[in-house]
């Protein structure tokens, strides 16, 4: 149980276009999604979190008009990473809760901007 | 006051010996310690987590330590084998905020040599 997925899983984009990233719960209803970047032998770095029909809140630093973040179902939550550029260039992983306090992860997004 | 320190960044373990990761957190409002195992290119997955209220938590050839009074809690894997090499994240997190974030460690390579 408690399987995230992503799509796609990796993405080639060239420099001005927008990515759409989507993060499914497949097994459960997800309270809370959140989505993180993750730069190469780094840590995860948060960049918002999303409650179902609610406006995503967004970490300090992380412009909220170039990632944007909706999260329509108990189920779906999509990350748009608008006019992207190559210092976007990252892998983003979203994880979902369902009511407790563990993050059940994705298997990640490699978007290349070129 | 919110970080979590992760230590050793780097470690090689002969085949069958013991790892040690160490974590240390400063908020002790902290409540839920999980660990989560990454392999290159792939989202973490959860290993073990483990609460406060409990100072020994294990689950196969993984066991949690944890030390209220010292703020300290680390990952000990038994017999480590070469399928273990992966990177592996402490992260602690609170319910009292109401979003569940986690806060990570800056994580730990592990290689295990055959």
């Amino acid at each position: 149980g408690a399987v995230v997925s992503q799509h796609p899983s990796w993405v080639i984009c060239k420099s001005g276009t927008s990515v759409k990233i989507e993060c499914r719960s497949l097994d459960f209803q997800a309270t809370t999604m959140f989505w993180y970047r993750q730069f190469p032998k780094q840590s995860l770095m948060l960049m918002a979190t999303s409650n179902e029909g609610s406006k995503a809140t967004y970490e300090q630093g992380v412009e909220k008009d170039k990632f944007l973040i909706n999260h329509a179902s108990l189920t779906l939550s999509t990350l748009t990473v608008t006019s992207a550029h190559p210092e976007d260039s990252s892998f983003y992983i979203c994880s979902a809760r369902e009511t407790g306090d563990t993050q059940y992860f994705g298997p990640g997004t490699r978007l290349t901007v070129l | 006051q919110q970080q979590v320190k992760q230590s050793p960044q780097s470690l090689i373990v002969q085949k069958g010996g013991i790892s040690i990761i160490n974590c240390a957190y400063e908020n002790t409002a902290f409540d839920y310690f999980p660990w989560y195992q990454q392999f290159p290119g792939k989202g973490p997955a959860l290993l073990i987590a483990i609460r406060p209220d409990v100072s020994e938590k294990k689950e196969g050839r993984f066991t949690i330590s944890f030390n209220k009074s010292a703020k300290q809690f680390s990952l000990h894997i038994m017999d480590s084998q070469p399928g273990d090499s992966a990177t592996y994240f402490c992260a602690a997190s609170t319910a009292t905020s109401g979003t569940y974030k986690y806060i990570f460690g800056t994580g730990t390579r592990l290689k295990v040599l055959a």
